[in-house]
C-alpha cells in the first residue's frame, strides 16, 4: 500500500518563474493538505483540498494556488517565485477533513535562485 | 486552537526512556493532543494522540495530566533511529483538522 508520494523530490527555479508540485495521497484518503517548511521551522499550513475544492487556507498570498483532481491527487502551484519561497513543500493526506491523523509525504525541496 | 510549548532540544542515551514534555495550558475540553515526529529529510510521521486518558501504541505512550494542561510523550527504549524533531499539537475534532506546528523538540539519542 503506497503512502503519500510527491514529485519531484528536488527542484531549482529562478526568481519570477512558476512551479507546479504534485502529490498522490495514500490509498483510501480523499483529503489533501499542503505545508511549507522553511529550514529550522515547523511546517506551515498552506491550504486543504476536499471534494476538489479548497476548504481552508492558511496565511499565504494568492501566488499560491492548488487543485485537486477526481482521483484525489493534488497540485500546488506557485507563481512569481521569490527567494523566500525556497523551502520543503509537504503534502499530507487523510481519510477525511475531520480530525484524522495526517499522513505526510517526504516533500519537494524547492530552491529559488 | 490552543498553543503548545516544548523545549527546543533534549538528549537521551540509547536504550533509556525518552520523556518529551509539552505544555498546553489553554487547552479546551474538546481538544485532543497529537504527537508527530520528523526524521531528517523525511515528512512528519504521526505517533499517537489522546484526549484525557493515557494512551499507548507500538511506538510510544502518551501521559496527559489530570488537568490536561500538559502531557508527556514517552519512548520507552529509545534507539538511534528515534533521533528526530518531535511536535506536540492540540486540535479539536470538530470541523476541519488543520494542525499548527511549532518548532518542536529536537531529540538526539546518543550511543
Amino acid at each position: 500500500d503506497a503512502g503519500v508520494t510527491q514529485s519531484p523530490t528536488h527542484l531549482i527555479k529562478t526568481r519570477g518563474q512558476q512551479v507546479t508540485l504534485r502529490c498522490s495521497p495514500k490509498s483510501g484518503h480523499d483529503t489533501v493538505s499542503w505545508y511549507q517548511q522553511a529550514l529550522g521551522q515547523g511546517p506551515q499550513f498552506i491550504f486543504q483540498y476536499y471534494e476538489e475544492e479548497e476548504r481552508q487556507r492558511g496565511n499565504f498570498p494568492d501566488r499560491f494556488s492548488g487543485h485537486q483532481f477526481p482521483n484525489y491527487s493534488s497540485e500546488l502551484n506557485v507563481n512569481a517565485l521569490l527567494l523566500g519561497d525556497s523551502a520543503l513543500y509537504l503534502c499530507a493526506s487523510s481519510p477525511s477533513p475531520w480530525g484524522s491523523p495526517l499522513h505526510f509525504g517526504n516533500g519537494t525541496r524547492l530552491t529559488v535562485t | 486552537d490552543a498553543k503548545t510549548t516544548q523545549p527546543p532540544s533534549m538528549d537521551c542515551a540509547e536504550g533509556r526512556a525518552a520523556n518529551l514534555p509539552c505544555n498546553h495550558s489553554t487547552i479546551s475540553g474538546n481538544e485532543y493532543v497529537y504527537w508527530y515526529r520528523q526524521i531528517h529529510s523525511q515528512g512528519p510521521q504521526y505517533i499517537i494522540h489522546g484526549l484525557k486518558n493515557n494512551e499507548t501504541n507500538e511506538m510510544a505512550s502518551l501521559i496527559i495530566t489530570e488537568d490536561r494542561k500538559s502531557s508527556t510523550l514517552i519512548l520507552p527504549h529509545a534507539t538511534l533511529r528515534d533521533t528526530a524533531v518531535y511536535y506536540c499539537i492540540v486540535r479539536s475534532l470538530g470541523g476541519s483538522y488543520i494542525p499548527t506546528f511549532g518548532r518542536g523538540t529536537s531529540l538526539i539519542v546518543h550511543p
